[in-house]
């Protein structure tokens, strides 16, 4: 599996954006990049996911480098509830078990108030 | 979106008793279901594939006989960890996505299943 390098943490403050970037250098043409988060003592929830276009919904945007090499996920105005560990996983829909996630150390977001 | 519940939220049990959790997807029929565990201040680390009318597949290094997989229906999962011991004290997690024509279908999860082995 492609493997993904993220920062073990970032800290921001309450109604700032917050870039969160995953690099993923060893990426293949058809890896889509999906970001999962884990609040407290929850299972994790998703995210957003992209394969090559930048993504935008509710929750965050997606920006994807042009040579795929990298993401950055962005939640625009962060608040106090955002605070929990992003994981970025590249998924292959073309590989035998590609529904399931394998999960890296992933950033730990902490929000300042 | 779609929901998974798992029962029961947290358990407390003596070493050597078995323990059983379930899994199941509310809103969706799920023919695969996954099972992690997460240790404190850790990543999830996937267990099994729970596969509805098969055999579940297991990640290298989990014992099969040790976290029974059954996977009786298309909304429920259980997973059975058998004379437990302290050191399976852990989180357990499981998810489900709703199969359609895609392979990116969202993955769901549950709240977790807290196990203290005394």
């Amino acid at each position: 599996d492609a493997k993904t390098t993220q920062p073990n943490s970032m800290e921001s403050n309450e109604e700032e954006p917050v870039h969160l970037p995953c690099n993923h250098s060893t990426i293949s043409g058809t890896d889509y990049i999906h970001w999962y988060r884990q609040l407290p003592s929850q299972g994790p929830e998703y995210v957003i996911h992209g394969l090559t276009s930048n993504v935008n919904n509710r929750m965050a945007s997606l920006a994807i480098a042009e040579d795929r090499k990298s993401s950055t996920l962005i939640l625009h105005r962060a608040t106090l509830r955002d605070a929990a560990v992003y994981y970025c996983i590249l998924r292959d829909p073309l590989i035998q078990g590609a529904q399931k996630l394998v999960f890296g150390q992933g950033t730990r977001l902490t929000i300042n108030p | 979106g779609a929901v998974v519940s798992q029962h029961p939220s947290w358990v407390i049990c003596k070493s050597g008793t078995s323990v059983k959790i379930e899994c199941r997807s509310l809103d969706f029929q799920a023919t695969t279901m996954f099972w992690y565990r997460q240790f404190p201040k850790q990543s999830l680390m996937l267990m099994a594939t729970s596969n509805e009318g098969s055999k579940a597949t297991y990640e290298q290094g989990v014992e099969k006989d040790k976290f029974l997989i059954n996977h009786a229906s298309l909304t429920l999962s259980t997973l059975t960890v058998t004379s437990a011991h302290p050191e399976d004290s852990s989180f357990y997690i499981c998810s489900a996505s709703p199969w359609t024509s895609g392979f990116q279908e969202t993955q769901y999860f549950g709240p977790g299943t807290r196990l203290l082995v005394l």
